[in-house]
């Protein structure tokens, strides 16, 4: 099955700078890749996601960047405010419906 | 919309009993995911319905679990016997597959502890 790996597991940034997450996926099939934000003991929720005829997406603050060739995607978070503290979770797909999830990084703003 | 609905939001019970959690999917949503999330394994998927019909279950970790998919409004896990090693979050999601729409929709998750 799919092998997803993200880093870092922990990132502390000063608010106002920028936040990059990585994830490497195994199956060259995966074609569609969710980001998750999940706060504190809530509910994960999707930020952005991107298809792999793609290669870069924007909302906002946040981007995500895909390199199909090297296996890998990045979630940019720009202008990084204290609500954005929470830990993040790539994903990857095949067929849309089964997501295999990176273990998530643990997002931690400073005022 | 209220959203995803799953109950109880916390269990308590002892080793050996049986635990049902349950979950209501977002109506009109297709297709609907149990996700169970650890400190140790992550977040990861244990089966997920198309059409109230299960899809793929390689996730559920051994025979003791089960979920059914009665009708399009009402999914449960079970899990009979419960172990030790079954605490954990388990979280519902609901999503629907259909005019490029791929968004998972999580509930609020139940937080199991079996003592």
């Amino acid at each position: 099955g799919e092998n997803v790996e993200q880093h870092p597991s922990t990132l502390s940034v000063q608010e106002g700078d920028s936040a990059v997450i990585k994830c490497t996926y195994s199956d060259s099939a995966s074609n569609y890749f969710p980001w998750y934000k999940q706060e504190l003991g809530k509910r994960p929720q999707l930020i952005i996601d991107i298809r792999s005829n793609v290669g870069e997406k924007k909302d906002q603050r946040i981007a995500v960047t895909l390199n199909k060739t090297a296996k890998h995607f990045s979630l940019h978070i720009t202008e990084t405010q204290p609500e954005d503290s929470a830990v993040y979770f790539c994903a990857a797909s095949m067929d849309d419906y089964k997501l295999s999830f990176g273990a998530g990084t643990t997002v931690t703003v400073r005022a | 919309d209220a959203g995803v609905i799953q109950s109880p939001r916390h269990e308590v019970t002892e080793m050996g009993q049986e635990v049902t959690l349950r979950c209501k999917p977002i109506s009109g949503h297709n297709s609907l995911f149990w996700y169970r999330q650890t400190m140790m394994r992550g977040l990861e998927l244990l089966i997920y319905f198309n059409n109230n019909v299960p899809i793929d279950d390689s996730g559920m970790p051994e025979d003791r679990f089960s979920a059914k998919m009665p009708n399009a409004s009402f999914s449960t896990l079970k899990i009979q016997p419960s172990e030790p090693r079954d605490s954990a979050v388990y979280f519902c999601a609901s999503s629907f597959f259909g005019t490029g729409k791929y968004e998972q929709y999580f509930g609020p998750g139940t937080r199991l502890t079996v003592t």
